[in-house]
C-alpha cells in the first residue's frame, strides 16, 4: 500500500491569486496523478506528474493553468494558477506502481474561491 | 452516453438492511476498483476486480467480464457507511489511468 498526504487540506482563497498544493507519498512510486472533482461531480483526470519532465495533461487542462512539479520519485505539487470561483473543486493526489493496478488516493485538498 | 453508468445515483436505507449499488460498462478493461469517498473528500480504496467476487468485513464486490457489469453490496448496513461510493475501470490499453462512474450517495439511517 501507499500513504499519501496532501497540504493544505482545504483552503479559501481570492479570485485571481494562486495556490499550490502538495502531495507526499511515504515510498517510492512511478505514477502520480492529480485529479479535480467538481462539487457535485465525479473525479476528473487534469495530469499525469512525471518525474524530472514535464506532466502529461488531458484534454481540456494546460500547464499554463496547472503546472505541476515532480521532483523525485515520492513528492509532487500541482498549483491552480490565476483562480477563480469555478475552480472551486476537491483536488486529489493518486499513485500507482508501474504494473500494478492498484491506486491509491490521498485525502484530497477541498479548495474554495471567493 | 458515458462510459462508466452507476445505479442508483442516491440510496437511503434504514440500518441494517443489505445493499447492492451497480456498474455498467462499455469498454473493455483491465481491473475494475470500487472507491469510498466519505465527506471530507477522501478516497478509500475498497476493491479492485478482474474477474469473480471479493469479500471484505461486509462488503462484497463482483464483476461480471461478459456482461460489463459490476456490483457492491453492503451486508448489515450501519451508519457510518454513509458516503460516496465510486466506481472507476482501467481501460484495456489506458495505462494506469481510471474512467470513473458518477457515485452512488448512500445514506443509512439509525
Amino acid at each position: 500500500s501507499a500513504v499519501i498526504s496532501q497540504k493544505p487540506s482545504r483552503d479559501i482563497c481570492q479570485r485571481g491569486t494562486s495556490l499550490t498544493i502538495q502531495c507526499q507519498v511515504d515510498s517510492q512510486v512511478t505514477m502520480m496523478f492529480w485529479y479535480r472533482q467538481q462539487p457535485g461531480q465525479s473525479l476528473t483526470l487534469i495530469a499525469t506528474a512525471n518525474q524530472g519532465s514535464e506532466a502529461t495533461y488531458e484534454s481540456g487542462f494546460v500547464i499554463d493553468k496547472f503546472p505541476i512539479s515532480r521532483p523525485n520519485l515520492t513528492f509532487s505539487t500541482l498549483t491552480v494558477s490565476n483562480m477563480s470561483p469555478e475552480d472551486s473543486s476537491i483536488y486529489l493526489c493518486s499513485v500507482s506502481r508501474q504494473g500494478a493496478y492498484e491506486q491509491f488516493f490521498g485525502p484530497g485538498t477541498r479548495l474554495t474561491v471567493l | 452516453k458515458n462510459e462508466v453508468e452507476q445505479s442508483p445515483q442516491n440510496l437511503t436505507a434504514q440500518e441494517g438492511e443489505f445493499i447492492t449499488i451497480n456498474c455498467s460498462y462499455s469498454v473493455g478493461i483491465s481491473a475494475l476498483h470500487w472507491l469510498q469517498q466519505h465527506p471530507g473528500g477522501g478516497i478509500v480504496s475498497l476493491f479492485m476486480l478482474s474477474s469473480g467476487k471479493k469479500k471484505h468485513g461486509r462488503l462484497i464486490a463482483t464483476i461480471n467480464i461478459q456482461e460489463k457489469h459490476s456490483s457492491l453490496h453492503i451486508t448489515a448496513s450501519h451508519p457510518r457507511d454513509s458516503a460516496v461510493y465510486i466506481c472507476a475501470v482501467r481501460r484495456n490499453n489506458a495505462g494506469n489511468m481510471l474512467t470513473f462512474g458518477g457515485g452512488t450517495r448512500l445514506m443509512v439511517k439509525p
